[in-house]
């Protein structure tokens, strides 16, 4: 089955502490994002990768970090620089084409501060 | 500062009418648009896309498009209780050179009444 994978589903941070979320894509597309969504809000774009090593800030970085060392995987990290972390965070990924992007999400994970 | 905009709703229909959602986006020079379906704490589905001015139908989809206004519609015939959930508008927009963002509106929440 192709298809994008979460994990955790459900996540639990205490104050100060940095969590980190997990996604992997079996498509094999170059693209992957990452994605808040807060209650009556839009999707959010955090940081994006177009490829291996790369990775660029989106509308709202501060506070999280991301690494892009596979094309599978695109893991984010939420560092205690972000002050208000509870949120719905959505993975997707997308084939790398100069004009269209249709984006595949994953399941999402819903992060909640103890 | 480029914008997706979306009626919030919720927008509520009787079953077996045509439920029409609506989308204005501030680029003009935006080329690819879509719809995406999100049920409640789920991830969001790509239901239509759309790249010319025009109507694209899909089974009971149609998605509507008018560069010259930019206006981006969804209309959804014979309306069904299972299509209530939140309608997102994405826009593809260029923010220089070879970067394209997907931005997306706020949703639209559908109701449909049994």
């Amino acid at each position: 089955d192709g298809g994008i994978t979460q994990s955790p589903k459900y996540l639990f941070r205490k104050e100060g502490q940095n969590v980190t979320l997990s996604c992997e894509q079996n498509l094999n597309h170059d693209a992957m994002y990452w994605y808040r969504q807060d209650p009556g809000q839009g999707l959010r774009l955090i940081y994006y990768s177009q490829i291996v090593n790369d990775f660029q800030k989106g509308d709202i970085a501060e506070g999280y970090s991301v690494s892009r060392e596979k094309k599978e995987s695109f893991p984010l990290t939420v560092t205690s620089a972000q002050k208000n972390p509870t949120a719905f965070y959505l993975c997707a990924s997308s084939p790398r084409t100069p004009r269209h992007e249709k984006l595949f999400f994953g399941s999402g994970t819903q992060l909640s501060v103890l | 500062q480029k914008e997706v905009e979306q009626n919030s709703g919720p927008l509520s229909v009787p079953e077996g009418a045509i439920a029409s959602l609506n989308c204005t986006y501030s680029d003009r020079g935006s080329q690819s648009f879509f719809w995406y379906r999100q049920y409640s704490g789920k991830s969001p589905e790509l239901i239509m896309s759309i790249y010319s001015n025009g109507d694209k139908e899909d089974g009971r989809f149609t998605a509507q498009l008018n560069k010259a206004s930019q206006y981006v519609s969804l209309l959804i015939r014979d309306s069904q209780p299972s299509d209530s959930a939140t309608y997102l508008c994405a826009v593809q927009m260029n923010y220089g050179g070879a970067t394209n963002k997907l931005i997306f509106g706020t949703g639209t929440l559908l109701a449909v009444q049994p």
